[in-house]
């Protein structure tokens, strides 16, 4: 069983389109999160979920909107597809929300997003 | 600014040996410092975590280090096989900023038989 699961794995598209990429996770954690990796491979994190709840959402242009209609699930929607858009993006979870565990980070495999 | 620094370079090691791998970074006060094994087309994996106040952790063959002093977090895999050829990456915290872990660019490893 896939613990955290993202479709579409690849996804090739236009500029200008608006492009969604769907998370799911199996695992029972409160936290869900959106990562993106770029050509030099840096992973930056762009939002966090606690519960359905925004707790996380770093300097990325507003047409970059997450989504969570339930704490197993975290959309991404992205209007306006710019060729700087091209990157993976990564969703995980993670089961703790202050400062005990490990905090330890659960992956998705990836969306590879290409704008042409 | 912040900034978590891993050698670019890819490390070739042969089997059999210890593979260590460097993390520094600057302007940071991590309270929480991760590892993390990628394969190609893969999601990161979770490999060891470290805190603060912890100078060294183990896992298996891993062996984790964390100088607060010099800024930084040594990897180590002993006995390295070629299974252990992969992207390590580190991922710092702070305590105030719980979850908001910053990612290095990794460092691969190569391990030959």
């Amino acid at each position: 069983d896939t613990a955290v699961s993202q479709t579409p794995k690849y996804l090739v598209t236009q500029m200008g389109n608006d492009k969604s990429i769907k998370c799911e996770q199996n695992l029972g954690h409160d936290t869900m999160y959106w990562y993106k990796q770029d050509s030099k491979k840096f992973l930056k994190i762009m939002f966090s979920y606690n519960n359905k709840e925004l707790i996380i959402n770093e300097t990325v242009p507003n047409r970059f909107s997450p989504k969570s209609p339930d704490k197993a699930h975290l959309n991404l929607h992205i209007n306006s597809l710019e060729l700087g858009d091209s990157a993976v993006y990564f969703c995980a979870s993670s089961p703790q929300t202050s400062g005990r565990g490990t905090g330890e980070l659960f992956f998705g495999e990836g969306s590879r997003l290409t704008v042409l | 600014s912040q900034k978590i620094e891993q050698n670019s370079e890819a490390l070739n090691i042969q089997e059999g040996k210890t593979a260590t791998l460097t993390c520094n970074y600057t302007n940071y006060s991590p309270a929480y410092l991760q590892w993390y094994r990628q394969d190609p087309g893969r999601g990161p994996v979770f490999l060891l975590l470290i805190r603060e106040n912890e100078k060294e952790k183990r896992k298996e063959r891993l062996k984790v280090t964390f100088d607060t002093t010099l800024k930084q977090s040594l990897f180590h895999i002993t006995a390295s096989q070629p299974a252990d050829s992969a992207t390590y990456l580190c991922a710092l915290m702070t305590t105030d900023s719980w979850g908001k872990f910053q990612f290095g660019a990794g460092t691969q490893v190569v391990v030959t038989p």
